[in-house]
């Protein structure tokens, strides 16, 4: 068990564009849900932490009106980038982390490649 | 300040070689320690997790080690494949305010290539 999905795997878009990916787990529910940025050759930088129902705490220097945050139900966190740029381009993974039992561990998404032209 | 350094920033092994991965840590309140893998264009996998009391946690072929005193731990791979190729992540778990909400800070990680 723990599988996290993301959707799209990878998106290309335009300059001024919005997009959505998706962050689900499958079998488990999430009350909070973690979304991460990494640009190549660095590690993953959280950019925000969802919790369901309630609005997304933002890291410092993380816009909150660029990056989107809806965590709607226990198995959906969604962010959407708005008016991306292509220095948006870059690697964006989720993670959530179990409401209940076991280690308090996060189970992190296949990854979403963006490309912004 | 929290910080996790790794290293080798990279290594090149052979197949079948072994290899050991180290990390340093200046996190506190230390919660756990984890190890995960991160194959190319893909999210992290976890390996290992441990909390303050353990010293060693293995997974088949791999095996990590944790002194808390000095805050360091290693990752050992054992008889190295070449699907062992990755990028491993060291992430070390802070105990947020009320001890509830536990913060990742990730180690810049070890990129391991594997070669026939």
């Amino acid at each position: 068990g723990a599988v996290v999905s993301q959707h799209p795997s990878r998106v290309i878009c335009k300059s001024g564009t919005s997009v959505k990916i998706e962050c689900r787990s499958l079998d488990f529910q999430a009350t909070t849900m973690f979304w991460y940025r990494q640009f190549p050759k660095q590690s993953l930088m959280l950019m925000a932490t969802s919790n369901e129902g309630s609005k997304a705490t933002y890291e410092q220097g993380v816009e909150k009106d660029k990056f989107l945050i809806n965590h709607a139900s226990l198995t959906l966190s969604t962010l959407t980038v708005t008016s991306a740029h292509p220095e948006d381009s870059s690697f964006y993974i989720c993670s959530a982390r179990k409401t209940s039992g076991g280690p308090n561990e996060q189970f992190f998404g296949p990854g979403t490649r963006l490309t912004v032209l | 300040k929290n910080q996790v350094e790794q290293s080798p920033q990279s290594l090149i092994i052979l197949e079948g070689k072994n290899c050991t991965l180290q990390c340093n840590y200046t996190v506190s309140p230390f919660s756990n320690l984890r190890w995960y893998k991160q194959d190319t264009g893909r999210g992290p996998v976890s390996l290992t997790i441990m909390t303050f009391s353990e010293n060693t946690k293995s997974n088949g072929r791999y095996t990590a080690t944790l002194d808390a005193d000095t805050k360091q731990s290693s990752l050992h791979i054992t008889a190295s494949q070449l699907s062992d190729s990755a990028s491993y992540i060291c992430v070390v778990s802070a105990i947020g305010r009320g001890g509830a909400t536990n913060k990742l800070i990730f180690g810049t990680g070890t990129l391991l290539a594997v070669q026939p």
